[in-house]
């Protein structure tokens, strides 16, 4: 089956520092792979996303590039901010058998950026 | 502007009885679907809908009951049969089953059961 293990918070850095949250995958097929962000008592927004391998999604400072190689979809940003501060999801998303795709998401990763 | 409305956000249930939590969505999407946050825990998916009047349970769905009468509108029910309703429950739609397509979530909706 299809599966997203993500790095395990939480994490905490300070402001300015390099991030990385590690996400590898299981996937039958060819998966879209997705990074999406919630913030406190907020719901999902996405934040960038690669639809094939080699693909470099990249939004607001973050990147992450589909490797399939290494089954990896890992998130960077070069200079965190305190704005930052959220739980990220990484995603894989796949067509099921019954032709409806489906997400299948990561545990989260909680990250506190301090000033 | 578009999007996905969820109400209401804070919802308090006795045991025993069934509560419906409101999806509508603006963006003219096929897709709809229903995702349960635990704390800490990723999202599960109860219940997902492709088009109208059709609609298929996802990875926990016992306890849980929805319709799709209209496009834009794709209610859940957390009938008493749902043992541990307590949970962020959010809603989302995308424009088909593509697998690139992007999926939009709304605000979710807090039930508690007391």
């Amino acid at each position: 089956g299809n599966s997203v293990t993500q790095m395990e918070g939480p994490v905490t850095l300070s402001e300015e520092a390099f991030l990385t949250i590690n996400c590898t995958y299981t996937a039958t097929g060819y998966p879209s792979l997705f990074w999406y962000v919630q913030y406190p008592g907020e719901g999902l927004q996405l934040l960038l996303k690669a639809t094939k391998a080699d693909d470099k999604g990249s939004n607001k400072g973050f990147e992450a590039t589909y490797r399939k190689e290494t089954t990896s979809f890992h998130l960077e940003k070069g200079s965190v901010q305190v704005s930052d501060s959220a739980v990220y999801f990484c995603a894989l998303g796949v067509i099921s058998s019954g032709s409806a795709r489906q997400l299948t998401f990561g545990s989260g990763t909680q990250l506190t950026v301090l000033p | 502007d578009g999007g996905i409305t969820q109400s209401p956000k804070y919802l308090f249930r006795k045991e025993g009885q069934n509560v419906t939590l409101s999806c509508e969505q603006n963006l003219n999407h096929d897709a709809m679907y229903w995702y349960r946050q635990d704390p800490g825990q990723g999202l599960r998916l109860i219940y997902y809908s492709q088009i109208v009047n059709d609609f298929q349970k996802g990875d926990i769905a016992e306890g849980y009951s929805v319709s799709r009468e209209k496009k834009e509108s794709f209610p859940l029910t957390v009938t008493s049969a749902q043992k541990n309703p307590t949970a962020f429950y959010l809603c989302a739609s995308s424009i088909g089953a593509d697998s690139g397509n992007t999926i939009y979530f709304g605000e979710g909706s807090w039930l508690t059961v007391v």
